[in-house]
């Protein structure tokens, strides 16, 4: 099993910053097989990257996403209002899939 | 409008039985394969099972392997989840999710329409 390690647990930073998560695989997987969602609390989980770096329908371009072998970043060029949320990685392509622990990006 | 609808969430007894549905509409869900993923209170997501467009292929986490089944019926677009001897740890928002590309596979495409979810609390 792929155990994904996300970090930072949290991240404080204002409207307008730049957001740099970071999610590291125990072991070697392929960039085709790595996802990013956003969820809100109390709702369900949404997709922003898919295959590493691949924005989901309707995503802006704020958000962006890189990595191979067993580092992944999600990047957020510029912060906005409705950014802060928790986000997790997601390692797909064999079973079993795995999640990320999340990072929550709050307001500071 | 592609929707996903999850029912049948609700308090059992520890060793009991449920079963979970996910109504499916807006898309032909004969196509694509599905998934569970849940979510303890205050943690994060894990998934818990998937199963290919034609039910043929099924996949588990080794925490529900043995108790938990996934299953499909086209004619009625629903998926379900079969849940026996619940545990407490079983405690979780579960929501279904559809694997995004039906000419990938069901566990080559990251999970593209999520439902909003429902509540399974076991507990005595």
């Amino acid at each position: 099993e792929i155990v994904l390690t996300q970090s930072p647990g949290t991240l404080s930073l204002s409207p307008g910053e730049r957001a740099t998560l970071f999610c590291r695989a125990s072991d070697f997987v392929s960039a085709m097989y790595v996802a990013w969602y956003q969820q809100k609390p109390g709702k369900a989980p949404s997709l922003l990257i898919y295959g590493a770096s691949a924005r989901a329908s309707g995503i802006p371009d704020r958000f962006s996403g890189y990595g191979s072998g067993t580092d992944f970043t999600l990047t957020i060029s510029s912060l906005e209002p409705d950014d802060f949320a928790v986000y997790y990685c997601h390692h797909y392509g064999r079973s079993p899939e795995t999640f990320g622990g999340g990072t929550k990006v709050e307001m500071k | 409008q592609v929707q996903l609808v999850e029912s049948g969430g609700g308090v059992v007894q520890p060793g009991r039985s449920l079963r979970l549905s996910c109504a499916v509409s807006g898309f032909t869900f004969s196509a694509f394969g599905m998934h569970w993923v849940r979510q303890a209170p205050g943690r994060g997501l894990e998934w818990v099972a998937g199963i290919s467009y034609d039910g043929s292929k099924k996949h588990y986490a080794d925490s529900v392997k043995g108790r938990f089944t996934i299953s499909r019926d086209d004619p009625k677009n629903t998926l379900y989840l079969q849940m026996d001897s619940l545990r407490p740890d079983d405690t979780a928002v579960y929501y279904c999710a559809r694997a995004s590309d039906p000419a990938l596979g069901e566990l080559f495409s990251a999970f593209d329409i999520w439902g909003q979810g429902t509540m399974v609390t076991v507990s005595s």
